[in-house]
């Protein structure tokens, strides 16, 4: 087995502040994800990554940036945060190919005061 | 663009009642559904999945069936339990890595 390691577990940020989200998996998957959880809205996929130093947009990619430079690490940047902003960030990770199950860590919750 | 419909977004019950949580889906390549279960302060995880078009497939009691025709793949249970309060999610793979999630079901069970 393995484990998704997400840091760190709460974040407060101020409104217009750089903020940096990180994830570890030991999982030795290939593909990686990161998800934003908002109560009623499920989840949506910000950026995805398939290897090493590849990075897709997913649909909520605008004011985020995201960084894999190792494959087992996968970084997420709110690059302007919003005030009164909550919400969760799920980090994730898959095995080579597409159509497998997804593993995912238990979450960053943001607050931007 | 590929897309997952949860309708409900709260369904609420007794123990020991039937549940069907709706899921459709919309996309132009074959399809690979999944439902996953989070349970109050844990990470989401696999509950089922299934690419066969009218397969039934079930785990921990749990059961559904992809229907290609309808783009349906509802999740079920005979009996639910007060252990399966919890989110749930169906989630689509289409011919890629990307996943695409619905909006999720809170079930709710009752004494």
């Amino acid at each position: 087995g393995g484990i998704i390691t997400q840091t760190p577990k709460f974040l407060i940020g101020q409104e217009g502040q750089k903020l940096t989200l990180k994830c570890q998996q030991n999982f030795n998957h290939d593909t990686m994800y990161w998800y934003r959880q908002d109560s009623g809205k499920g989840l949506r996929l910000i950026y995805y990554s398939i290897t090493e130093n590849d990075l897709q947009k997913g649909d909520l990619s605008e004011g985020y940036d995201a960084s894999r430079e190792k494959k087992s690490s996968f970084s997420l940047t709110v690059t302007s945060a919003q005030k009164n902003e909550m919400a969760v960030f799920l980090c994730a990770s898959s095995p080579r190919g597409a159509n497998t199950e997804v593993f995912f860590g238990k979450g960053t919750r943001l607050t931007v005061v | 663009g590929d897309s997952v419909t949860q309708t409900e977004g709260l369904v609420t019950l007794t123990k020991g009642l039937p549940v069907m949580l709706n899921c459709t889906y919309q996309t132009t390549y074959s399809p690979f559904l999944f439902w996953y279960v989070q349970h109050l302060n844990e990470a989401p995880k696999l509950l089922l999945k299934s690419s066969t078009d009218n397969k039934r497939t079930e785990h921990q009691g749990f059961y559904a069936t992809l229907h290609k025709s309808s783009s349906s793949f509802h999740l079920q249970k005979s009996s639910v339990q007060l252990s399966d309060s919890a989110l749930y999610f169906c989630a689509l793979s289409a011919g890629g890595y990307k996943v695409v999630f619905g909006s999720g079901t809170r079930l709710l069970v009752s004494p």
